[in-house]
């Protein structure tokens, strides 16, 4: 039973489309949050929700919107896709900072 | 701000010798400090974490780091290296209440038979 579950695990798309990816925990943890992973593996936040109210929204163009419908949900929309978006997006939850963040298995975004 | 560097972003060993990941950390609150690490094609595992009390974390794996407050480091050791331990390795800092984990670039570790 996965804790962190993100779907699809790839999307491969065109450029100027408009794309979605799930995120659901079932951890009960209250806080979720959006990494994205570039080509030299380095991580970012992108954004952090904690009982469905956004706590941190990194400088992260505005095409890219999460949602969370609920706290065991965080959803990221992603408009007019570009080039520069192709990268690997982890979803990722917590209950307390001190233990630290469990992530999903990540969303391997290709835009061509 | 928190920020987290780690020096050298490939470290090579042989297989049964020391593994010995680095790790400096910026922070201006007592700093949470985290290992993980990354299998190709996978997420993120959690390997060992520093809050509060011993300095020396034993995590999964047979891996430890130790927290020197007065170095700002939190470096990742193994005794003994196997093949499976070939991966990427992230550090990361965060505090309490932050919600605002930041990551090191990354130490790829490769081992040789």
């Amino acid at each position: 039973d996965t804790a962190v579950s993100q779907t699809p695990k790839y999307l491969v798309t065109q450029m100027g489309n408009d794309k979605s990816i799930k995120c659901e925990q079932n951890l009960g943890h209250d806080t979720m949050y959006w990494y994205k992973q570039d080509s030299k593996k380095f991580l970012k936040i992108m954004f952090s929700y904690n009982n469905k109210e956004l706590i941190i929204n990194e400088t992260v163009p505005n095409r890219f919107s999460p949602k969370s419908p609920d706290k065991a949900h965080l959803n990221l929309h992603i408009n007019s896709l570009e080039l520069g978006d192709s990268a690997v997006y982890f979803c990722a939850s917590s209950q307390r900072e001190r233990e630290g963040y469990t992530f999903g298995s990540g969303t391997r975004l290709t835009v061509v | 701000a928190q920020s987290v560097t780690q020096l050298g972003s490939h470290v090579s060993v042989s297989e049964g010798a020391l593994v010995l990941l680095r790790c400096n950390y910026s922070s201006s609150v007592p700093p949470y400090l985290f290992w993980y690490v990354q299998y190709p094609n996978q997420g993120l595992q959690l390997l060992l974490k520093y809050t509060t009390g011993a300095t020396l974390v034993k995590g999964i794996n047979g891996f430890e780091a130790e927290f020197k407050k007065s170095e700002t480091s939190f470096h990742l050791t193994k005794p003994s290296a196997h093949m499976s331990d070939a991966a990427e390795y992230f550090c990361a800092v965060s505090s309490y209440n932050n919600n605002d984990m930041r990551f090191g670039a990354g130490t790829r570790l490769t081992v040789k038979p």
